[in-house]
């Protein structure tokens, strides 16, 4: 089973700066996707980015973007221009595109972030 | 379009009590999850259902059963709850293929007592 470590328990950002979230995880296949879901105080799983492993380029939405390190099997978020409505935890996670995995999400731990003003 | 709804959002059982958490979704997905969040620990898969009429384990299976009663709904049943089942419940969906996406349903907050 593939296991997804985010080592960042919480941080903290003040507005307008930039934050960046860590992952790595731990797979032997090659064909996978990457997802980062926020994780509101409502409880809600909002998808912030995904990211196809065999895909070079680094996705990004809006102020959200990533830094996919395959061979490192690193993937960290960027969140640039912080805002208040950011807050929340961030989980990283992993698709296994394996038929018999289900495609199913593997999670990571999470990191909680708080931005300040 | 509502997507993916859980009912009920909370509730409290007793030791030994059983209980169906339900779940739907009217976005024609295929595939549908159920995975458990505790403190500290991320989401769990429990259980997932790759199409109507099959179901398998996940990481955390036990105590726990399911029925895809057909493509829009996936139930989840407590048999006999226990204290290590509080947690939040989370019902999930998603079509594969090009968007290899899973849209969540709000959670439901379950304690056993």
């Amino acid at each position: 089973a593939q296991t997804v470590t985010q080592s960042q328990p919480e941080m903290s950002v003040q507005e307008a700066e930039t934050v960046t979230l860590s992952c790595t995880y731990d797979t032997s296949e090659n064909n996978y996707y990457l997802f980062w879901y926020k994780q509101p105080p409502s409880r809600q799983m909002i998808l912030v980015i995904r990211q196809e492993a065999y895909k070079q380029q680094n996705a990004t939405e809006n102020r959200f973007s990533v830094n996919f390190q395959k061979a490192a099997k690193s993937f960290s978020l960027k969140i640039s221009d912080s805002q208040l409505g950011d807050t929340a935890m961030y989980f990283c996670a992993f698709m296994s595109l394996e038929v018999d995995s289900g495609y199913a999400l593997n999670f990571g731990k999470g990191t909680s972030l708080l931005v300040t003003p | 379009n509502a997507g993916v709804t859980q009912t009920p959002k909370f509730q409290v059982l007793k030791t030994g009590q059983s209980m169906t958490l339900q779940c739907a979704q009217d976005m024609n997905h295929n595939s549908m999850y159920w995975y458990r969040q505790d403190p500290g620990m991320g989401l769990r898969l429990i259980y997932y259902s790759a199409s109507e009429g099959t179901t398998d384990k996940g990481e955390v299976p036990n105590g726990y059963n399911v029925s895809r009663l057909n493509k829009r709904e996936f139930s989840l049943r407590l048999e006999s709850a226990a204290p290590s089942q509080t947690s939040v419940y989370f019902c999930a969906s998603s079509v594969l293929g090009t968007v290899y996406e899973q849209y969540f349903g709000p959670g439901t907050r379950l304690t056993v007592t």
